[in-house]
């Protein structure tokens, strides 16, 4: 079945700190994979989708389809930044986002 | 542009009462989705519409949900009669192709005692 792992409920990282938060799949076929943020009292948004290839905020995702990942990256974090982050994979042929459970990133002062 | 609308914010309802929980999605997207998100664990697709039609409904947990959507513009889901194990955020998303970015509300928070 397809599935997508984020294995830190929590990350907390100092400002101008990198930061990776992880994400891992399982499905056999061809994968769209997407990065959403919620934002404090603020709605789930798209901040990245692998397809695009572009970079958002300065976060960056590569998908790595030999370990199944596609961890979202910045080089520099912003306090900006503290928000909950879902990765997201979506199946060829279906429409449906399958999220993983979120990790709640926190940069400190 | 609003954006994707739910209605209500919040709702506290008694085990075995019925709840109907509103969305109006950005106007001009056929495609209208239904997640919802218990608590500690994942967002979970429940269904979606192509405007009146249900496309998937394979992640609607039960009979005792039903969705709607007259006339291919808000949808309404209802829960009856509601378990405690229905607690959650309820989450709406709309977009214009289902290939296309979805966009989502801001979520009902259905809490049942």
């Amino acid at each position: 079945a397809q599935r997508v792992t984020q294995p830190e409920k929590l990350l907390s990282v100092f400002k101008g700190a990198p930061v990776e938060l992880k994400c891992n799949y399982s499905y056999s076929g061809s994968p769209e994979l997407f990065w959403y943020v919620q934002y404090s009292r603020q709605r789930l948004q798209l901040l990245l989708r692998h397809i695009s290839r572009e970079s958002i905020k300065g976060f960056t995702a590569d998908l790595n389809k030999g370990e199944t990942s596609f961890h979202l990256k910045k080089p520099f974090a912003q306090e900006e930044d503290s928000a909950m982050y879902y990765c997201a994979l979506r199946t060829s042929g279906t429409y449906k986002y399958i999220f993983g459970t979120g990790t709640r990133l926190k940069v400190l002062a | 542009e609003a954006g994707v609308t739910q209605f209500p914010s919040h709702s506290v309802i008694e085990k075995g009462q019925t709840v109907t929980l509103r969305c109006d999605p950005i106007s001009g997207h056929d495609n209208l989705y239904w997640y919802r998100r218990v608590m500690g664990k994942e967002i979970k697709f429940l269904l979606h519409f192509v405007k009146e039609s249900k496309q998937d409904e394979s992640g609607m947990p039960n009979n005792r949900f039903l969705a709607e959507r007259t006339g291919g513009t808000y949808s309404t889901l209802k829960v009856q009669p509601a378990e405690l194990e229905d607690s959650g955020v309820y989450f709406c998303a709309s977009s214009q192709g289902t290939s296309n970015e979805q966009f989502f509300g801001p979520g009902t928070r259905l809490t049942v005692l």
